[in-house]
């Protein structure tokens, strides 16, 4: 079992619509979450980094931790075509590695 | 703002042959990571250095060493190149994780290496 679950996907949804993405991981003891977004042939690029529990909003972009449930969410609102990408949830552990989700691939039709 | 450099952007060799990917982090960052992503795949840790020593190591083959320099650039070098060993390779640069325990500390991903082994 992966240390961090996530569902491939793909989504596929409208322009404007609000997407909703989720990761699940096994292990209570992680405190840092982060949200990245890659696309073809790119380096990921971090949009959300959380702390702890909670909610965390950088403008149509909002992280949700539940460490109760241990789940992570993104949502994006008012969907854009510029936001097909590659969707990748991350743990980091105490050493700083990263440990990702199979990432979910999102498509924004105009 | 100065991003995290790696080069080549792309490579092919043919197997057996050997490679070293390069790695140049965000000047002040002193944590260099390496991970390797296979086709529709998530990237995989292999290894990382803080302050030029070893801090983590992942999967990564004995086929493979890397180093950190004390300009705190990194090389990645492979050897006895296989079939699948063709992925794309990213470095990501940070401060290091002892000096924020809360912040993101500058997690950055270069534009990675697409090696093609032959």
């Amino acid at each position: 079992q992966k240390e961090v679950e996530q569902d491939p996907g793909p989504l596929s949804v409208p322009e404007g619509a609000i997407v909703s993405l989720n990761c699940t991981y096994s292990n209570s003891a992680f405190q840092y979450f982060m949200w990245y977004r890659q696309y073809s042939r790119k380096g990921p690029e971090l949009l959300m980094y959380t702390y702890s529990s909670g909610n965390k909003e950088d403008g149509r972009f909002t992280a949700q931790v539940d460490k109760s449930s241990k789940y992570i969410s993104l949502f994006i609102r008012d969907s854009q075509p510029s936001d097909s990408a590659t969707y990748l949830c991350a743990i980091r552990r105490n050493t700083g590695k990263l440990i990702f989700g199979q990432g979910t691939t999102l498509q924004v039709k105009p | 703002a100065a991003g995290v450099i790696q080069s080549p952007r792309h490579l092919i060799k043919e197997k057996r042959e050997t490679a070293t990917l390069k790695c140049y982090p965000i000047p002040r960052h002193d944590t260099v990571y390496w991970y390797q992503q296979g086709p529709g795949q998530d990237p995989q840790f292999l290894i990382s250095f803080y302050e030029k020593m070893q801090s983590d190591k992942g999967s990564i083959p004995d086929r493979f060493s890397a180093q950190q320099f004390s300009d705190y650039h990194s090389e990645l070098n492979m050897s006895s190149l296989e079939l699948g060993d063709s992925a794309l390779y990213f470095c990501a640069s940070s401060l290091a994780v002892v000096r924020q325990r809360k912040a993101n500390y500058g997690y950055t991903f270069g534009s990675g290496t697409r090696l093609t082994v032959v």
